[in-house]
């Protein structure tokens, strides 16, 4: 099959806590990984992205390693904030030319001061 | 640059209408997907155009169609309305299909 699954929410924490949220995969071939991110009322953002096993995606303290032995792509984050309070979605592509995403069910997030 | 724009960005319509909602991808862009997101259903994969051809196609009703113009943007249309039709719809730009995609704010309709 085709599918994302990511860990349920929702995820409370307090600020500076440490954030994993869990997502694996399953897909015939070498897909790309990615993981966005969705504020209330907003489309979704670009959080990072890996291409390829081992490769490890970063940005805004957010980090995620693609493992292909364990077809994971678990975002972490050292210390989250108030401002990440938001909806993170993991998705994968076809590993193909075709633009197609497939996305988990997404995890909200809730960071308190 | 600016980033995807969809418009409008909230629309109500009742059963059995029909709707057309527009999407302008980032300049340079030539591929186009549509996606529906619900809270039952989370986001699901409606078609990809590229080169004003539709080269992908999710599982949804004949109801909803699209198009691409030569200048990349596109529009989808959904025809006969539901309740359940009721759902963001996002849209998302990539320079080819299999680069990342950029998303638009989305259109939220609202069937009555």
């Amino acid at each position: 099959g085709n599918s994302v699954t990511q860990m349920e929410g929702p995820v409370t924490l307090s600020e500076e806590a440490f954030l994993t949220i869990n997502c694996t995969y399953t897909a015939t071939g070498y897909p790309s990984l990615f993981w966005y991110v969705q504020y209330p009322g907003e489309g979704l953002q670009l959080l990072l992205k890996a291409t390829k096993a081992d490769d490890k995606g970063s940005n805004k303290g957010f980090e995620a390693t693609y493992r292909k032995e364990t077809t994971s792509f678990h975002l972490e984050k050292g210390s989250v904030q108030v401002s990440d309070s938001a909806v993170y979605f993991c998705a994968r592509d076809r590993g193909s030319t075709l633009g197609r995403l497939y996305f988990g069910r997404g995890t909200q997030l809730t960071v308190w001061p | 640059k600016a980033g995807v724009t969809q418009t409008p960005r909230y629309l109500i319509k009742t059963r059995g209408q029909q709707v057309t909602l527009s999407c302008s991808p980032i300049s340079g862009h030539r591929s186009v997907s549509w996606y529906q997101q619900t809270p039952g259903q989370g986001l699901q994969f409606l078609f990809e155009y590229f080169s004003e051809t539709q080269r992908n196609k999710g599982n949804f009703p004949g109801r909803f169609s699209g198009r691409q113009f030569s200048n990349s943007r596109s529009e989808m249309n959904v025809s006969t309305l539901e309740l359940g039709d009721s759902a963001l719809y996002l849209c998302a730009s990539s320079l080819e299909g299999a680069e990342t995609q950029y998303f638009g704010p989305g259109t939220r309709l609202l069937v009555l």
